[in-house]
């Protein structure tokens, strides 16, 4: 079952500018994960963030966890076409099975 | 190999149709996931396999039957299907051990039943 909402579910920008993406979720998670998934294909395994870590970088990526107002925001700076894709959280929850759900996604467009 | 590959691409079957989707890591990984996409949708769980047992069934129907022959291979037979299980399947891996949660997802095989 579908445990987050993601906010925009769509947002339209141009190369260079800065992307924001948040996701909130209902129960107690162990870790939460970004993913990005190019029309059609697969997912890519972004970054994944721990219920006891509050901010995490990966490269041109900024990922925030709030537990206490169970959200989670992703940040993807100075944006490229090639960022054009969808993006979904996914969380693993405390019940000691390693299974993701996902949220809604957010379609990111960017411009050139 | 750092991929999880995934046959076919593409299938189109009719509701009679018996057929399979294959699935494949030799990344030494033990969890397998089968998941199912519908358009514009997130991925939803359909059945995992831990060290090649079958520990998560997510009240899938038996027109769906997944096998894992090995630690690297994962099937999933499908028998009777209708045309709304039409969507991509996806098929994850994830490495053993405490706090392996990040999963490795093969391309897809986008399925179209008629």
């Amino acid at each position: 079952s579908q445990q987050g909402e993601e906010d925009p579910q769509a947002l339209s920008i141009q190369e260079g500018e800065n992307a924001t993406m948040n996701c909130s979720y209902k129960t107690s998670i162990n870790n939460l994960q970004w993913y990005r998934q190019n029309s059609g294909r697969g997912l890519v395994h972004l970054i994944l963030i721990r219920s006891n870590e509050r901010e995490k970088h990966s490269g041109r990526l900024r990922v925030t966890l709030d537990t206490s107002k169970k959200s989670s925001s992703l940040l993807i700076t100075a944006s490229r076409a090639a960022d054009t894709a969808s993006y979904f959280c996914a969380t693993v929850d405390v019940s000691g099975y390693s299974t993701l759900t996902f949220g809604k996604g957010t379609m990111l467009l960017v411009s050139p | 190999d750092t991929e999880v590959t995934q046959t076919p691409k593409h299938l189109v079957m009719g509701m009679t149709n018996k057929k399979s989707l294959k699935c494949e890591q030799h990344m030494g990984h033990r969890a397998m996931y089968w998941y199912k996409q519908k358009a514009k949708k997130p991925p939803e769980l359909m059945f995992v396999y831990s060290y090649e047992k079958l520990s998560i069934n997510e009240s899938v129907p038996s027109r769906f039957s997944p096998e894992c022959p090995n630690s690297s291979l994962l099937n999933l037979h499908l028998h009777a299907l209708q045309p709304e299980d039409s969507a991509l399947y996806l098929c994850a891996s994830s490495p053993p051990g405490a706090g392996a949660d990040t999963q490795y997802f093969g391309p897809g095989t986008r399925l179209t039943v008629l």
